[in-house]
């Protein structure tokens, strides 16, 4: 497709699981990010890739959560021993030049029970 | 934290009335943009202004841009029910090559 595709769309899982989450980029877009939305809340930086650079992970809140990149192609987030803190909307975003005009996914639901 | 203030939190306007919403930032930019989010879902991007601009159009938007007061504000001329979403500034961090959002404004256009 043309956009950015998340997925899956909504996860329900239990306390204690891991989840998997992917996004498929805009081809040709270098940069990707995620961003963590609780309910009703602002966007929550997560981490963010350029290209073959180091990624900036300076915004994921503990070490249960890395992602990965490879290349400019698809990248996914994981969460190990989810929590019930870690119910919120994934979102990812990529874009042709860094910093600029981000084209969102619609994002994953996830909901820890 | 990087992260922009959006002023006010929520605006209930009438359809046809203009909408102003206000953002806030704490460090030096290269530029600003402005998203709207349907649904809390994807964000859609609207306009973006450099830190050499002072105003800038697109359609019924018009954003302009204080660095020396570090705000921004977003007008909607001419209020739609469709326009009803929130809406969210965005800035980097001058050489950073991330992103940070405000916390939003929740728009209500009542037709």
């Amino acid at each position: 497709g043309a956009g950015v595709s998340q997925s899956p769309s909504n996860k329900v899982t239990e306390k204690g699981k891991d989840v998997e989450l992917r996004c498929d980029p805009i081809s040709g877009h270098t940069a990707l990010y995620w961003y963590r939305q609780r309910l009703g809340q602002g966007l929550e930086f997560l981490i963010y890739f350029q290209g073959n650079s180091a990624p900036d992970k300076s915004g994921l809140p503990s070490d249960r959560f890395s992602a990965e990149r490879t290349g400019e192609s698809v990248s996914t987030l994981t969460i190990q021993r989810t929590q019930q803190e870690d119910s919120a909307v994934y979102l990812c975003a990529s874009s042709p030049v860094v910093s600029e005009k981000l084209f969102f996914g619609s994002g994953t639901q996830l909901s820890v029970l | 934290s990087q992260q922009g203030e959006e002023d006010p939190q929520a605006l209930s306007i009438q359809e046809g009335e203009n909408a102003t919403m206000n953002c806030s930032y704490k460090t030096s930019i290269n530029n600003l943009q402005w998203y709207r989010q349907n649904s809390g879902r994807g964000l859609v991007h609207l306009i973006l202004i450099r830190s050499n601009e002072r105003e800038k159009h697109s359609g019924r938007l018009r954003v302009t841009l204080d660095t020396s007061k570090k705000s921004s504000s977003l007008l909607i001329t001419a209020s739609r029910a469709a326009d009803t979403a929130s809406y969210f500034c965005a800035t980097d961090n001058g050489g950073a090559n991330n992103l940070f959002f405000g916390t939003g404004t929740r728009l209500t256009v009542i037709p």
